[in-house]
């Protein structure tokens, strides 16, 4: 079964406009929420995890127990956020990663 | 970069033969994974080992197998009965205490089988 849901393949969004990254979840226990991003030749990274419920890059996520849902956000995009963004599930023996989103910021 | 090293970046095998992809972690973690990205499905676990000497099936297991002789490495052996092998492939570790840990992944290795 599907643990995690990344609706959006591909998103394209124009420089300093808003961007959301939807990712919705299915567990049954307390979730573990995490963001990860994968920059051009680099390795895939860790961005933020729900449990810090801080901002980086200027990007932020509240997970949504009621709509299980962990959706990545950010006021105003930037060209450097080209990226593939993964959203993922830690449930204490397994990270489960979601398919995917491709992000580009349009200049 | 350091922490955690696959080698080699790019790998050529002929269809039938077994081979051995590496990755070695210095960041004394007791969990390492092992996952295949195809384009289109995201990050698919084959196989993860939370402890020295013990390893357990992801969900794409088949055709792949695995070792964990020593904390530092955790190489991955594709073997022929997998189907269809080329793809990219990432290892990571983590800590394995509670559920709040993060994975540390390495470069990657892209194995090509014709």
């Amino acid at each position: 079964a599907q643990r995690v849901t990344q609706p959006e393949k591909l998103l394209s969004v124009f420089k300093g406009a808003p961007v959301e990254l939807k990712c919705n979840y299915s567990y049954s226990g307390s979730p573990e929420l995490f963001w990860y991003v994968q920059y051009s030749r680099q390795r895939l990274q860790l961005l933020l995890r729900h449990i810090s419920r801080e901002s980086i890059k200027g990007f932020t996520a509240d997970l949504n127990k009621g709509e299980t849902s962990f959706h990545l956000k950010k006021p105003f995009a930037q060209e450097e956020d080209s990226a593939m963004y993964y959203c993922a599930l830690n449930t204490g023996n397994q990270f489960y990663f979601g398919t995917g989103t491709s992000l580009t910021v349009i200049p | 970069d350091g922490g955690i090293t696959q080698s080699p970046k790019y790998l050529f095998r002929k269809e039938g033969q077994n081979v051995t992809l590496s990755c070695e972690q210095n960041l004394n973690h007791d969990a390492m994974y092992w996952y295949r990205q195809d384009p289109g499905q995201g990050l698919r676990l084959i196989y993860y080992s939370q402890i020295v000497n013990d390893f357990q099936k992801g969900d794409i297991a088949e055709g792949y197998s695995v070792s964990r002789e020593k904390k530092e490495s955790f190489p991955l052996t594709v073997t022929s009965a997998q189907k269809n092998p080329t793809a990219f492939y990432l290892c990571a570790s983590s800590t394995n205490i509670g559920r709040t840990y993060e994975q540390y992944f390495g470069p990657g290795t892209r194995l090509t089988v014709t």
